[in-house]
């Protein structure tokens, strides 16, 4: 079956630009996970959906971020204002529940470059 | 708040070689622990995981056993192949703030020499 897919996997912008980083999760998973990778790192928590609503937005970095799910399917990660210190691979993940136990299955990011 | 450690890389290994790679956690919950594993090029799969303590978590090839008393969950392969030269990143799943966000490890770079 179809896993999570992510657009576009590569993202080139200018300091100060407005971006959209798009995530289509595995059919019927409730659960939806934004993370940042940066270089040589393992990937960070940025923000957590359970159906439409954002339940934990705790690990976003700034009010620059932003991130939507209004249907509870799809997902929208928005930067304005960009940053060169926002270059990294977003990742998104979904998981059946948003249990302890569920496995979270990830798309293969967008790497994101600010020049 | 909770964390894991990995062992540094980058981790040079003759064919046929054991694999040990040392993860440990801190945890103020009853997480699950995972390893995920990133090949050149690909995106992050789920390697194996373990949900509760003494829990063996195992797939192709590999094992990772769920050790509380040490707060440890290191991951071990008989005999590496080249094919599994690649990033893998031991993960709990964070339960006190009911989101079960994932927690990583910074990562080891295995390199597998035929």
């Amino acid at each position: 079956g179809a896993g999570v897919s992510q657009t576009p996997s590569n993202k080139v912008t200018e300091k100060g630009k407005y971006v959209e980083l798009r995530c289509d999760p595995i059919s019927g998973h409730t659960a939806l996970y934004w993370y940042r990778q940066s270089l040589g790192q393992g990937p960070e928590f940025l923000i957590y959906f359970q159906g439409t609503g954002a339940a934990d937005d705790s690990g976003l970095p700034n009010d620059r971020f932003f991130a939507v799910r209004p249907e509870g399917s799809v997902s929208t990660l928005k930067i304005q204002r960009t940053e060169r210190g926002d270059s990294a691979v977003y990742l998104c993940a979904s998981s059946l529940g948003g249990r302890a136990t569920d496995t979270q299955y990830f798309g293969p990011g967008t790497r994101l470059t600010v020049l | 708040g909770d964390s894991v450690t990995q062992m540094e890389g980058p981790v040079t290994l003759s064919e046929e070689a054991f694999l040990t790679i040392n993860c440990t956690y801190t945890a103020t919950g009853y997480p699950s622990l995972f390893w995920y594993v990133q090949y050149p090029g690909e995106g992050l799969q789920l390697l194996l995981k373990a949900t509760k303590a003494d829990d063996k978590g195992s797939n192709k090839g590999f094992e990772a056993t769920y050790r509380k008393e040490t707060t440890s969950f290191h991951l071990e392969k008989g005999s590496v192949q080249v094919s599994d030269s690649a990033v893998y990143f031991c993960a709990l799943s964070e339960t006190t703030s009911g989101t079960y966000k994932y927690i990583f490890g910074t990562g080891t770079r295995l390199k597998v020499l035929a």
